[in-house]
């Protein structure tokens, strides 16, 4: 079962940041917050993920708070082509599947 | 970074026939991959854990006798679906961890998906 709660849908207005997020508050010591999403008929695609520090790529940001009870992913300036279902995730690293909830559905809105 | 290839991207089938999709690490070998499976408006379920050399890991109701899946190489699993049903349509997925050989950042690399449709 997903360790994860995220809220079902969220709509973001086209250039505007979009704040997606996670509650993990049974994360163990050892296990990271992954985010991937998924673009309609294709396969997940990973964004980000970290363990206790606040991390940032070229795609987003990812912020924990300091209890690792939950994350947010930050889309700096979404566009249209971020309209997703996107996962959060908690997993250790390793050989070890990742195991996904239902996500939330962005929409990006013109 | 790395690339993970699935073939085909969709196939259509009788009822009965078996089909076969087959999944490649393309710049790095993996040991493990993963397959799972999505119907419609569903989230991602895994299916089983394929690992090279040895007998795949299946998940709880999933019948391994159905769901064939070999790893002859460190860049190939394969999953054969038997005798498929129209209940067996769906969009297949393959991923694997992209370490071994690289910086292994922990992230999993997934395929583009087979999507599958027993007529």
């Amino acid at each position: 079962d997903a360790k994860t709660t995220q809220p079902p849908s969220m709509d973001c207005a086209e250039g505007r940041a979009a704040n997606l997020p996670c509650n993990h508050s049974t994360i163990s010591g050892n296990e990271y917050v992954y985010w991937y999403r998924q673009i309609h008929s294709q396969g997940p695609q990973y964004i980000i993920h970290g363990l206790k520090n606040n991390e940032t790529n070229e795609m987003a940001s990812l912020i924990i708070t300091e209890d690792r009870k939950s994350s947010t992913l930050i889309l700096p300036h979404a566009t249209l082509r971020d309209t997703a279902v996107y996962y959060c995730i908690v997993r250790p690293t390793g050989n070890t599947p990742l195991v996904f909830g239902k996500g939330t559905r962005l929409s990006v809105i013109a | 970074g790395a690339v993970v290839s699935q073939h085909p991207s969709w196939v259509i089938c009788k009822s009965g026939t078996s089909v076969k999709i087959e999944c490649r690490s393309l710049d790095f070998q993996a040991t493990t991959m993963f397959w799972y499976r999505q119907f419609p408006k569903q989230s991602l379920m895994l299916m089983a854990t394929s690992n090279e050399g040895s007998k795949a890991t299946y998940e709880q109701g999933v019948e391994k006798d159905k769901f064939l899946i070999n790893h002859a190489s460190l860049t190939l699993s394969t999953l054969t679906v038997t005798s498929a049903h129209p209940e067996d349509s769906s969009f297949y997925i393959c991923s694997a961890n992209g370490g071994s050989g690289r910086t292994n950042t922990g992230e999993l690399f997934f395929g583009e998906g087979s999507r599958l449709t027993v007529l």
